[in-house]
């Protein structure tokens, strides 16, 4: 049984076209986050939720809105794609927030 | 805003040797994890550290922590090719919206 899934696991996608990447996990947690993992390997927090409540933006741009219609999904819509988009998206759950998360995947993202 | 720091970046050394990753953090916290993560893979959680002088061992991984310092080591002994990978830390910083914030990894590179 998968933790923490996400779909797709691989998007390629021209500029300018909108995505969503979709993520559930079965584990009972009630935090969810999005990270963003750069070519360099650097990994960004982008959005956290608990319980369905929006907790942390990190200034990530307007085109990507995260949506949690219940505690055990939350995904990521992102407008108007741009090439510096281009990167591997992570969903991760926690307990509670800021304690040991899980991760899923990860979403591999192409922008051309 | 907290920032997590490791080093060396990058790690080349050969099988049965030891050597020691380490993380620094800037701001007070006491709870700090250590991942994995292989190429084109997930993040796998290692150790979770939440107490000052916390140590924990698995194989030839030893991690421990030191609030006082702000530091974590990642120990590894006899370094085996299986043990090549990316190695992160993560810091949680205990405030109203805990996240956990992630150094800068380590690739670590064994060889034969």
């Amino acid at each position: 049984d998968t933790a923490v899934s996400q779909t797709p696991k691989y998007l390629v996608t021209q500029m300018g076209n909108d995505k969503s990447i979709k993520c559930e996990q079965n584990l009972g947690h009630d935090t969810m986050y999005w990270y963003k993992q750069d070519s360099k390997k650097f990994l960004k927090i982008m959005f956290s939720y608990n319980n369905k409540e929006l907790i942390i933006n990190e200034t990530v741009p307007n085109r990507f809105s995260p949506k949690s219609p219940d505690k055990a999904h939350l995904n990521l819509h992102i407008n108007s794609l741009e090439l510096g988009d281009s990167a591997v998206y992570f969903c991760a759950s926690s307990p509670n927030q800021g304690t040991e998360a899980f991760f899923g995947q990860g979403t591999r993202l192409t922008v051309v | 805003e907290l920032k997590v720091e490791q080093n060396p970046l990058f790690l080349s050394m050969q099988e049965g040797k030891n050597y020691t990753i380490y993380c620094n953090y800037s701001t007070t916290s006491d709870r700090l994890y250590w991942y994995r993560q292989d190429p084109g893979k997930s993040l796998e959680s290692l150790f979770v550290l939440l107490s000052n002088g916390a140590v924990k061992q698995e194989g030839r991984l030893m991690a421990s922590l030191d609030t006082k310092a702000r530091l974590s080591t990642l120990h590894i002994t006899a370094a085996v090719h299986d043990l090549s990978a990316t190695y992160f830390c993560a810091v949680a910083y205990t405030g109203t919206a805990s996240k956990l914030t992630f150094g800068t990894g380590t690739r670590l590179q064994v060889t034969l």
